[in-house]
This record gives C-alpha cells, sequence and structure tokens, in this order.
C-alpha cells in the first residue's frame, strides 16, 4: 500500500543550525502538508503546497521556515536557524485532491533542538 | 479558545463497553477526517465524513457528522484492548484545504 515516508526518523541539533526534513509524498497525490506536533500537544497545521507554491500558511510558519519540491517526488522543510522551541515532531501529509483534503501521513521526523 | 474541542480528554474503559467520544465546534466544516495516532508514530485515517447527517460504520467504530456540520462523534461498540489510543478528529473549514485538528482522546481498554 502507498504511504508517505520521511527522513530522518529523528534528528537532534544544535541551536542555531539549519536543518532540512525530508519527505517522499504517495505518488499520485498533488498536495502536500507539513505538521509539527510538540511533546503533548495537539497536531498543527504549518503549511500546504500545491502546484509547486505555498497554497496556506499558519502563523506559526514564520520567515525561518520553507519548503520545496526540488524534484519530483521530493517534498522538504527548511528551518533556517533552529530554536529551542522548534523542538517537536514534524509531520509530512499528502492528499489526491484538496476538496476533503483526506490527508495521509508519514511516521514523522522528531527534531531535538539543544 | 479551540476550534475543534474533544470530549472527554480521557477515558478508560474495561474490554467490552460501548463508548462514544465527540468532536464540538463552533465552526461549520466541509469535510471531518477522524485518525487515530500511536505514540511516536503519525495520524493514521480513520474515516472521512463529508456530508451534513452522514453516517459511517468501520465493523465496530461508528462515525457520525452532525446536520449542521459543526460537530461529530465516534462509538465503539464492544472495546477491545487494541483499541486503545489517541483518537484525533480533524476538520477542513470551508475554503480551506487544510486540517484542523481537535484536543484528542486518549483511550485505554483494560482488558
Amino acid at each position: 500500500e502507498p504511504e508517505v515516508t520521511q527522513t530522518p526518523s529523528h534528528q537532534v541539533t544544535q541551536m542555531g543550525q539549519e536543518v532540512i526534513l525530508r519527505c517522499v509524498p504517495i505518488s499520485n497525490h498533488l498536495y502536500f502538508y507539513w505538521y509539527r506536533q510538540i511533546l503533548g500537544q495537539k497536531v498543527e497545521f504549518l503549511v500546504s503546497f500545491y502546484n509547486n507554491e505555498i497554497s496556506e500558511k499558519s502563523e506559526i510558519f514564520d520567515d525561518q521556515f520553507s519548503v520545496e519540491r526540488p524534484d519530483g517526488s521530493n517534498f522538504t522543510l527548511k528551518i533556517r536557524s533552529t530554536k529551542l522551541e522548534d523542538s517537536a515532531m514534524y509531520f509530512c501529509a499528502s492528499s489526491e485532491w484538496s476538496r476533503y483534503t483526506e490527508a495521509f501521513f508519514g511516521q514523522g521526523t522528531r527534531l531535538t533542538v539543544v | 479558545t479551540q476550534l475543534l474541542e474533544q470530549s472527554p480528554q480521557f477515558l478508560s474503559i474495561q474490554e467490552g463497553e460501548n463508548l462514544t467520544v465527540y468532536c464540538n465546534s463552533s465552526s461549520v466544516f466541509s469535510s471531518l477526517q477522524w485518525y487515530r495516532q500511536e505514540p511516536g508514530e503519525g495520524p493514521v485515517l480513520l474515516v472521512t465524513v463529508v456530508t451534513g447527517g452522514e453516517v459511517k460504520k468501520l465493523k465496530r467504530l461508528t462515525f457520525q457528522f452532525g446536520d449542521a456540520r459543526k460537530d461529530s462523534s465516534l462509538h465503539i461498540t464492544a472495546a477491545q484492548p487494541g483499541d486503545t489510543g489517541l483518537y484525533l478528529c480533524a476538520g477542513v473549514r470551508t475554503g480551506a484545504n487544510n486540517l484542523f485538528f481537535g484536543t484528542g482522546t486518549r483511550l485505554t481498554v483494560i482488558p
């Protein structure tokens, strides 16, 4: 069964460093998303991406964040200068079409900023 | 204020009992999804409801979307220990294409 895959599963980084989280969405899906979940809190929307551009973003997704689809398969989230409060699980998701946004999630990348 | 409030937050029941989890909002949603999340993993989609009043059944799980498309419920019949997990509702507001997640209900089924 097709699935969303994320790498790495766990990333530890020094505060101020740049990190890139990688995702391979389901191949025939057109919409891609990043969500995050701080430990013990709810899943929060960061950004959606369609047709090679950002479709929507939340207030969390500030200038420190960027997304890219560098080739036909990968979808990346970059955090330019990580802060302690960026520590969270980051989930990539994709959906076939946006009307019902029936999103399928990856296993997540646990980012720990020290 | 939370866009989607789930209740109860925590629920611990004996195997074989029935339970209902509620997901409420003052906003109207074009669709609503229910997910289940295990510790350290991503949410896994259980069902999508899109029509007001819609009822969907998935084995022992029954999902209902409110007539006004502002609320939803998940009913589990004869709960089993394998049902233990975090249940999340997530809605798509009209005109948007991203999910707003609820606060979650952590269910524990005791053998």
